[in-house]
């Protein structure tokens, strides 16, 4: 099956940095998702970004479908960004979910 | 509070037991999904369903039983569970196959 990675596994970070987080997928997929887990457990979908780049407030993602990758960008980050950041890769309608980034910021 | 609703949040159980995890949705979704999420892991996928039929099943063994009675509903049966069965659930559900999923908050589920 398809094997998706993302960089870093962690990331800490004082309040007010910019990140970038990396998602490389192994295959051709039918669309790409990005996802907010937080300390609760809740996972909140961020974007649904097949191709291109879409922005949310201070969050941004850029896809590369040609090139198997994604990118999701925090800017001006505040603590409530803490969690874990995952994209998930939807092949033949299965979401299979990359290896996670989990971000810590620090006030 | 998420669109995605899942009862009960907690659900401690023995080995002999039989359970049902519920998830609900308002949306006008046609298809719904249960995730499976040990710690500090991804979640895995396990069934999908579209328009009330089973569509994806990712070989996951018979003491967990899905059930979709109509397109608003999402149970998962569990019998004669495991302790590694022991994990976050998490249903989703999406307007089509595809589409974005947006997820429940999780029952955790403890196998004594």
């Amino acid at each position: 099956g398809i094997q998706v990675e993302q960089s870093p596994p962690d990331l800490i970070l004082q309040e007010g940095a910019n990140s970038t987080l990396r998602c490389n997928f192994s295959d051709s997929v039918n669309n790409l998702q990005w996802f907010h887990q937080n300390p609760w457990g809740q996972l909140i979908n961020l974007f649904y970004i097949p191709s291109g780049t879409k922005q949310n407030g201070r969050l941004s993602a850029t896809t590369v479908a040609t090139e198997r990758y994604s990118l999701l960008y925090i800017s001006s980050s505040q603590t409530t960004d803490s969690g874990v950041y995952f994209c998930a890769a939807d092949q033949n309608e299965k979401l299979t979910f990359g290896t996670g980034t989990r971000l810590t910021i620090i006030p | 509070d998420t669109e995605v609703t899942q009862t009960p949040k907690h659900l401690v159980m023995g080995m002999t037991n039989k359970k049902s995890l519920k998830c609900e949705q308002h949306m006008g979704h046609r298809a719904m999904y249960w995730y499976k999420q040990k710690a500090k892991k991804p979640p895995e996928l396990m069934f999908v369903y579209s328009y009330e039929k089973l569509s994806i099943n990712e070989s996951v063994p018979s003491r967990f039983s899905p059930e979709c009675p109509n397109s608003s509903l999402l149970n998962l049966h569990l019998h004669a569970l495991q302790p590694e069965d022991s994990a976050l659930y998490l249903c989703a559900s999406s307007q089509q196959l595809g589409q974005p999923q947006h997820f429940g908050d999780g029952t955790r589920l403890s196998i004594l």
